[in-house]
């Protein structure tokens, strides 16, 4: 298995501002993943995180938006830029242990955007 | 990706077996089925997944029709702990998962 662990867990912020939340996995992985779960909907998939290389967007999710960063097997960041109340949401991230055929999720980061 | 449908949600009683039901007609021959579940206030966590013979695990069980097109998910004996949103997600070779809507199961004590 995997210990994902997030930062931050939950976070209130200003329209306007951006914020970076932090994803850190105790194991080496293959796949990285960043996940949006608005309130009381399912989750939909942001984009996939790759090493040393830009992330590849989901339909609907741009760059400029949500950057994301994955300097190394175990570390990644996804940044919400410009926010507006509708970027108010759980974000999660996700990996994909070597020789594992699923998916472990982070405990999420909460944002409300004010 | 191919598409899943489940229904919005179900009921159990605790120690009762529950058949989680899920249809994929257009699922590919490369494709799996993965199962997830979200308890409340947390992230999703794995259940199971196959291809084409049924697989148990210590969660639960998972079946899958020969023609490939609809599965269930089984729980042996429900508990109150199990109430969660269950996710039935085919997952080809981009491991990308794309969650559905999901069903809703409430266990009643």
């Amino acid at each position: 298995s995997a210990v994902i662990s997030q930062k931050p867990s939950r976070d209130i912020c200003q329209r306007g501002t951006s914020l970076t939340i932090q994803c850190q996995v105790d194991s080496q992985v293959t796949m990285m993943f960043w996940y949006r779960q608005q309130p009381g909907q399912s989750l939909t998939l942001i984009a996939t995180a790759n090493q040393g290389s830009e992330a590849t967007y989901e339909s609907g999710f741009v760059i400029d938006k949500f950057p994301i960063s994955r300097p190394n097997l175990t570390f990644s960041t996804l940044t919400v830029s410009n926010m507006s109340p509708e970027d108010s949401s759980i974000y999660l991230c996700s990996v994909e242990v070597v020789g594992h055929g699923e998916q472990f999720f982070g405990p999420g980061t909460r944002l409300t955007v004010l | 990706d191919a598409k899943t449908t489940q229904p919005n949600s179900m009921e159990s009683n605790e120690e009762e077996p529950v058949h989680l039901p899920c249809n994929h007609s257009t699922i590919s021959g490369t494709d799996y089925i993965h199962w997830y579940r979200q308890l409340p206030s947390q992230g999703p966590e794995y259940v199971i997944h196959g291809l084409t013979s049924n697989v148990n695990n210590r969660m639960a069980s998972l079946a899958i029709a020969e023609d490939r097109k609809s599965s269930t998910l089984i729980l042996h004996r429900a508990t109150l702990r199990d109430a969660a949103v269950y996710y039935c997600i085919l997952g080809g070779a981009t491991n990308k998962l794309i969650f559905g809507t999901g069903t809703l199961l409430a266990v009643q004590p």
